[in-house]
């Protein structure tokens, strides 16, 4: 079955500052990835998703970016505010299997 | 429009004992998802109903099975507790299932956080 590592576990960063959360994926057949937002306590929110036929997509502060060839995908926040505080998770599925396999999880803090 | 909605917030059980929780999906949602999160891990994969069936299931033991409503609301059920079903148990739902489904964002409910002393 399809395999997401996640790093890193932890990330801290200063406000302003730009955080990285990269993902790798096993399965070649895997071709949607969304990314999760969890704040404590709170229901996981999708912020952004790719499809396996787009390289990179943007959403004012937030971008995703996928690389299929070596199979990984990388979620890039920019100007990082405090409220963006949360844990983050990839996630990968495969087509028509409805089996969603999500990364351990990336608890990013942004120190004001 | 109205979230999906899981009940009950909390559940306190003992081992051996036998957990029913539920789930409402989004109106107009035919596919439901079940996941497990234990204390600082990620979301485990339990099960998906679509249509009223069981579609897919992960790496989980028998005692954990559910079913869905002819409303698409869906019930997990996990027998014979052990301690280390602790957990937060997260429903989602997608509008439909399949082709389509596979490639559409899940919703999520607030869970159930499931206790076993």
């Amino acid at each position: 079955g399809e395999n997401v590592e996640q790093h890193p576990s932890t990330l801290s960063v200063q406000e302003g500052d730009s955080a990285v959360i990269k993902c790798t994926y096993s399965d070649s057949a895997s071709n949607y990835f969304p990314w999760y937002k969890q704040e404590l306590g709170k229901r996981p929110q999708l912020i952004i998703d790719i499809r396996s036929n787009v390289g990179e997509k943007k959403d004012q502060r937030i971008a995703v970016t996928l690389n299929k060839t070596a199979k990984h995908f990388s979620l890039h926040i920019t100007e990082t505010q405090p409220e963006d505080s949360a844990v983050y998770f990839c996630a990968a599925s495969i087509y028509n299997f409805n089996k969603f396999y999500f990364g351990s999880g990336t608890k990013l803090n942004v120190k004001p | 429009e109205a979230g999906v909605t899981q009940s009950p917030t909390h559940l306190i059980k003992t081992r051996g004992q036998q957990a029913t929780l539920r789930c409402s999906p989004i109106s107009g949602h035919t596919s439901v998802y079940w996941y497990q999160q234990a204390l600082g891990l990620g979301l485990q994969f339990l099960l998906w109903y679509d249509e009223g069936e069981e579609r897919n299931r992960g790496n989980f033991p028998p005692r954990f099975s559910g079913r869905q409503f002819p409303n698409y609301s869906s019930e997990l059920n996990v027998n014979a507790l052990e301690l280390e079903d602790s957990a937060l148990y997260l429903c989602a739902s997608t509008p439909t299932g399949g082709l389509i489904g596979s490639n559409q964002p899940q919703h999520f409910g607030d869970g159930t956080r499931l206790s076993i002393l």
